[in-house]
């Protein structure tokens, strides 16, 4: 079966601008979780979403946000972007909430400059 | 706080055993993961403990000991394409899918 799409796969916007992404989870799965590599911090966590509700959400500011549709598509949107944002992108897909396995995306590349 | 503590880098010779070790500090444990992650491509699941002891996979074993916060990956006969980052990971506290990773730890392995 297909695996966690995201979309697009880089990306390149310029200060002040604003960006939404986009993640297919695997078929059937319902629980997605969005995070952000960067090479000094690692993986951080973004986002949370089960069955459209967020259930979580990490220490980032007001201008990260995220949705999740009712086909378990989530996306989130990146506003008035800084050259800090510039990481890549992960979302992990999951059949349910404290699942044992999580699936990740190839990620998506934004460059802010 | 929470803080989870890999060593930055490690090498090893091919054919030989490595052991990637983490600690943690969370506010909460629901489980540790163990992930993969070669250089431009996505995590890969690797393993996942819960409760004490030895987990084992194939080359892959896992190991838990949550009274002293620590886990280790334990690599076998080490092949060229297990040069990675080994990522350790805690989930948090409540119902939820969210994880706490480390930084990683960057293995090479040489010929």
């Amino acid at each position: 079966k297909a695996g966690v799409t995201q979309t697009p796969r880089y990306l390149i916007k310029t200060r002040g601008q604003q960006v939404t992404l986009s993640c297919s989870p695997i078929s059937g799965h319902r629980s997605v979780s969005w995070y952000q590599q960067t090479p000094g911090q690692g993986l951080q966590f973004l986002f949370e979403y089960f069955s459209e509700t967020q259930r979580n959400k990490g220490n980032f500011p007001g201008r990260f946000s995220g949705r999740q549709f009712s086909n378990s598509r989530s996306e989130m949107n990146v506003s008035t972007l800084e050259l800090g944002d510039s990481a890549l992108y992960l979302c992990a897909s999951s059949f349910q909430v404290m699942d044992t396995e999580a699936f990740f995306g190839q990620g998506t590349r934004l460059t802010v400059v | 706080g929470q803080n989870i503590d890999q060593p930055t880098e490690m090498t090893a010779t091919e054919g030989a055993i490595v052991q990637i070790n983490c600690t943690y500090q969370t506010s909460g444990f629901n489980g540790l993961f163990w992930y993969q992650q070669h250089a431009g491509e996505a995590p890969t699941f690797l393993s996942y403990n819960v409760l004490d002891g030895l987990e084992e996979k194939g080359r892959f074993s896992s190991f838990l000991s949550r009274s002293k916060g620590y886990s280790y990956l334990l690599l076998k006969e080490l092949q060229m394409k297990d040069s990675a980052s080994y990522l350790c990971a805690v989930r948090d506290r409540g119902t939820t899918n969210k994880l706490i990773f480390g930084t990683g730890t960057l293995l090479a392995v040489q010929p």
